[in-house]
């Protein structure tokens, strides 16, 4: 089954412990992205990926950090979460986003990542 | 800057009526608009994708307009139901050079049985 999974599903976690949240695709996708949703201002990329070890900054970058040594793979890394980062995290893919094509493809989405910080 | 705004933020309708929900943007240099669905604490999920060359598209009882003109897509759902209630969002992907997508802040929809 084509899908995007991510783990944890749900983590509780303290401020300044260091913490990985893994994202997966199984379709082959060039494009990955991180976002964060919280209450009264949606979606916010945090950071993307155009290919293996091709990764840029979102909108809202501060206090994580991604890598792309794969393609299928694309985790989210925290080195000192803080209470701010509490928030739901999705992480997306995509076959391609438009630059250099006619047109972008649909973004397909993970379940979601429940994150608190203590 | 590209922003997306959807208006109502909330909204409630008796079963069996057709709804319209709404989507504006600012800057018209978009290469596609993604509506989605999402269900309280879970993941998105994709209802329809517009190019920018078209002017809508259909699935089912959804149907999804494009009028890149004037910075507005709607989303057209015919004959509701309770379980279509959940919170609708839309996403543009400009051409601007970025790569980034830019979302709505999303239409929470209860259908009343």
């Amino acid at each position: 089954e084509a899908q995007v999974t991510q783990n944890p599903r749900y983590l509780i976690t303290v401020t300044g412990k260091k913490l990985t949240v893994t994202c997966s695709q199984n379709m082959n996708h060039e494009y990955m992205s991180w976002y964060r949703q919280d209450p009264g201002l949606g979606l916010r990329q945090i950071y993307y990926s155009m290919n293996v070890e091709v990764t840029d900054k979102g909108d809202v970058p501060e206090g994580y950090k991604v890598s792309r040594k794969e393609k299928r793979n694309f985790p989210l890394i925290l080195e000192s979460p803080s209470p701010n980062q509490t928030s739901l995290y999705f992480c997306a893919s995509s076959p391609q986003t438009g630059e250099g094509y006619k047109f972008a493809s649909e973004q397909f989405f993970g379940p979601g990542t429940r994150l608190t910080v203590l | 800057k590209q922003e997306v705004t959807q208006i109502p933020a909330a909204l409630s309708v008796p079963e069996g009526e057709n709804l319209v929900l709404n989507c504006s943007f600012t800057d018209s240099a978009i290469y596609n608009l993604q509506w989605f669905r999402q269900d309280p604490g879970k993941g998105l999920t994709s209802l329809l994708l517009i190019q920018s060359s078209q002017r809508e598209q259909t699935s089912g009882r959804l149907n999804a307009s494009l009028d890149k003109s004037s910075g507005r897509s709607t989303l057209y759902i015919a004959a509701s139901q309770p379980g279509d209630s959940a919170t609708y969002l839309c996403a543009v992907k400009p051409t601007s050079g970025t790569y980034k997508y830019i979302f709505g802040t999303g239409t929470r929809l209860k259908v009343l049985a």
